[in-house]
């Protein structure tokens, strides 16, 4: 089945830094979401970005679907950005298509 | 309107001991999803029920596991007897329509098995 990578897995900022997030996948995919769990535990989509580029406030995303991977960029990062963010696809697996999830990236960012 | 709620938020158990999850799906979302995160790892899907029927349940680990959804509306996640290994955080997300990108997820009950 697909494979989704996701680093780096850990990741500490400075408010006000900039960051980029990385998604690898292993095969060709309709559609790739990426979500942030905040610290309540709360899974929030954030994008629904098979290919192209998307913007919604300081967070961007890019995916390069012939290379296979994503990027979610985030721009002058608040202590809110705090959490995981996931990254999955829809992949076909047991007869039905799925959302096939990464490990996660933990990002902490400190004021 | 209410999103995915899901109780209790925490659940520590003993081994060998039963443990039943809750999911409220949104209202009128006829699809409803289980997945699980175990120690850090990826979150992982379980399984998918359309209204009161099982549409897809390989992911579900193994059969201390039982999913229900009588009425198609709220579900229920029993865990008969709990391991070790089942710790961690079981999400469910609800959808109107069976696309998986239209997926709206609950913030997930926490099991520490102990």
């Amino acid at each position: 089945g697909i494979q989704v990578e996701q680093s780096p897995p850990d990741l500490i900022l400075q408010e006000g830094a900039n960051s980029t997030l990385r998604c690898n996948f292993s095969d060709s995919v309709n559609n790739l979401q990426w979500f942030h769990q905040n610290p309540w535990g709360q899974l929030i989509n954030l994008f629904y970005i098979p290919s192209g580029t998307k913007q919604n406030g300081r967070l961007s995303a890019t995916t390069v679907a012939t290379e296979r991977y994503s990027l979610l960029y985030i721009s002058s990062s608040q202590t809110t950005d705090s959490g995981v963010y996931f990254c999955a696809v829809e992949g076909f697996s047991g007869g039905y298509n799925k959302l096939i999830f990464g490990a996660g990236t933990r990002l902490a960012v400190h004021p | 309107e209410a999103g995915v709620t899901q109780f209790p938020s925490h659940s520590v158990i003993e081994k060998g001991q039963t443990v039943t999850l809750r999911c409220d799906p949104i209202s009128g979302h006829d699809n409803l999803y289980w997945y699980r995160r175990v120690m850090g790892k990826e979150i992982k899907f379980l399984l998918h029920f359309v209204k009161e029927s099982k549409q897809d349940e390989s992911g579900m680990p193994n059969n201390r596991f039982l999913a229900e959804r009588t009425g198609g509306t709220y579900s229920t996640l029993k865990v008969q007897p709990a391991e070790l290994e089942d710790s961690g955080v079981y999400f469910c997300a609800s959808s109107s329509r069976a696309f998986v990108y239209e997926q709206y997820f609950g913030p997930g009950t926490r099991l520490t098995v102990t």
